[in-house]
């Protein structure tokens, strides 16, 4: 069975703070994706990637960027926590066009 | 106006019951069509997935997309408390990029009530 797993199911973080979320997929998919979920919008891609040390924006960047060392491993790092940030975030990995895999979620919460 | 527009809910059926949900999307470049559903506190997981109009059957679900009108539907039968879930519809483009990425809908709360 393909798994992907997320750090932290639940995550509080001071406005201005550092935060590192981390996905890690163990069927070495090559496409990895990060989204944030809130109620009423669905499901928004903030970055992908589809290679090591490959990233592309997706719809809502801002304030985000990612990091790719290894193929298993894909990384959200909000540089400066602010409390419009509070979601849930969820990471996904694909190989090719087949389906996409989606880990648990993390529950930020930014105070 | 966004891509994929889906019918926010909430929904609350007695078990039973047919369920029908709906995405309609603006862009006709979409090829594939899928359905996810998501527990309480768990990550989305497939339910359907199809990439042809007309209707794909997998026991009590059934997939209906109409490439002309823009509009796809995703339908319940019998349906259990163990069905109650918010429901995603999700598209992607056609063509060669393996990377394509997913639009999703805004996601049905779906309760099904003993």
């Amino acid at each position: 069975d393909v798994k992907v797993t997320q750090s932290s199911r639940y995550l509080v973080k001071r406005t201005g703070e550092k935060v590192f979320l981390e996905c890690v997929q163990d069927m070495d998919h090559e496409n990895m994706f990060w989204y944030r979920q809130d109620p009423g919008l669905g499901l928004r891609l903030i970055y992908f990637s589809y290679d090591v040390k490959m990233k592309e924006k997706g719809d809502i960047p801002e304030g985000y960027s990612v990091s790719r060392e290894k193929k298993e491993r894909f990384s959200l790092i909000l540089e400066s926590a602010s409390t419009n940030q509070t979601s849930m975030y969820l990471c996904a990995s694909r190989k090719g066009t087949n389906e996409q895999f989606f880990g648990p979620g993390t529950r930020l919460t930014v105070l | 106006q966004k891509e994929v527009e889906q019918d926010p809910g909430p929904l609350s059926v007695p078990e039973g019951a047919i369920v029908s949900l709906n995405c309609t999307y603006s862009n006709s470049a979409f090829q594939y069509f899928m359905w996810y559903r998501q527990y309480s506190r768990k990550g989305p997981e497939l339910l359907m997935y199809t990439y042809s109009s007309g209707n794909k059957e997998d026991g009590r679900f059934t997939a209906q997309v109409d490439k002309s009108s823009k509009y796809i539907s995703l339908f319940i039968r019998d349906s259990q408390p163990s069905d109650s879930a918010t429901y995603l519809c999700a598209m992607k483009l056609g063509g060669g990029t393996s990377y394509g990425k997913l639009t999703f809908g805004q996601g049905t709360i779906l309760t099904v009530h003993p």
